[in-house]
């Protein structure tokens, strides 16, 4: 069966510093790949999404990055963050249509 | 691009009375519309979906229905119990690439 990683699970960082969020599938190929930020209280707001290696979409322009180095991992970047980049973090994944999202990485930028 | 709008956006409801969440979408070409449960901490989960070729699904005390005609999909859950608490999104995608989410609905059931 298909399972998807995310990492960290929490994140405490100050404001102008790097971030790097790693997303990883495992038990299928080819997925489509996704990156939504949730503030709290709040929707889920669609970052990035990918259909295939190197081929990423954005869909809100921001201090944020995403790359796809191989199949089944995605990676969600910036070189300085601002406070409102705090959020819950989820990827998420999809194939044949049906979209599952990860566990999350909860965010606090100070 | 589509635009899918969700009402209400707070919902109570007393234990074991039926819950009904309303989702319209603008794009004619969407035929996926999923339909979400995030728990307060957690990730959304995937309770129930349909395709844009059937009117109605059931999955036990929860059901869906689409009508096309009118571009609107609503969320049915029946016997409300305790733990249906949470917030509720519904989405529509016609490639399967694009998820397009509504805003969300915050259900509470009071025991």
């Amino acid at each position: 069966s298909q399972t998807i990683h995310q990492w960290p699970a929490t994140l405490v960082q100050p404001v102008g510093s790097p971030l790097s969020l790693e997303c990883t599938v495992e038990g299928t190929s080819n997925p489509n790949l996704y990156w939504y930020r949730q503030a709290a209280g709040r929707g889920l707001q669609l970052l990035f999404y990918s259909v295939g290696i190197g081929q990423i979409s954005s869909e809100v322009p921001q201090n944020l990055s995403a790359s796809r180095p191989q199949d089944r991992q995605f990676i969600l970047s910036s070189k300085k963050l601002l406070l409102s980049d705090s959020g819950f973090y989820l990827c998420a994944w999809s194939v044949e249509g049906e979209q599952f999202f990860g566990p999350g990485t909860r965010l606090t930028v100070l | 691009g589509e635009n899918v709008e969700q009402h209400p956006s707070t919902l109570s409801v007393q234990e074991g009375d039926s819950a009904v969440i309303k989702c319209t979408y603008s794009d004619s070409a969407s035929n996926y519309f999923p339909w979400y449960k995030q728990e307060l901490g957690k990730r959304p989960q995937l309770i129930i979906d349909i395709r844009s070729n059937v009117g109605e699904k059931k999955d036990q005390r929860i059901a869906v229905t689409l009508n096309k005609t009118a571009k609107h999909f609503s969320l049915h859950i029946t016997e409300t119990q305790p733990e249906d608490s949470a917030v509720y999104f519904c989405a529509a995608s016609s490639t399967g690439n694009q998820f397009y989410f509504g805003t969300g609905t915050s259900l509470t059931v009071i025991p």
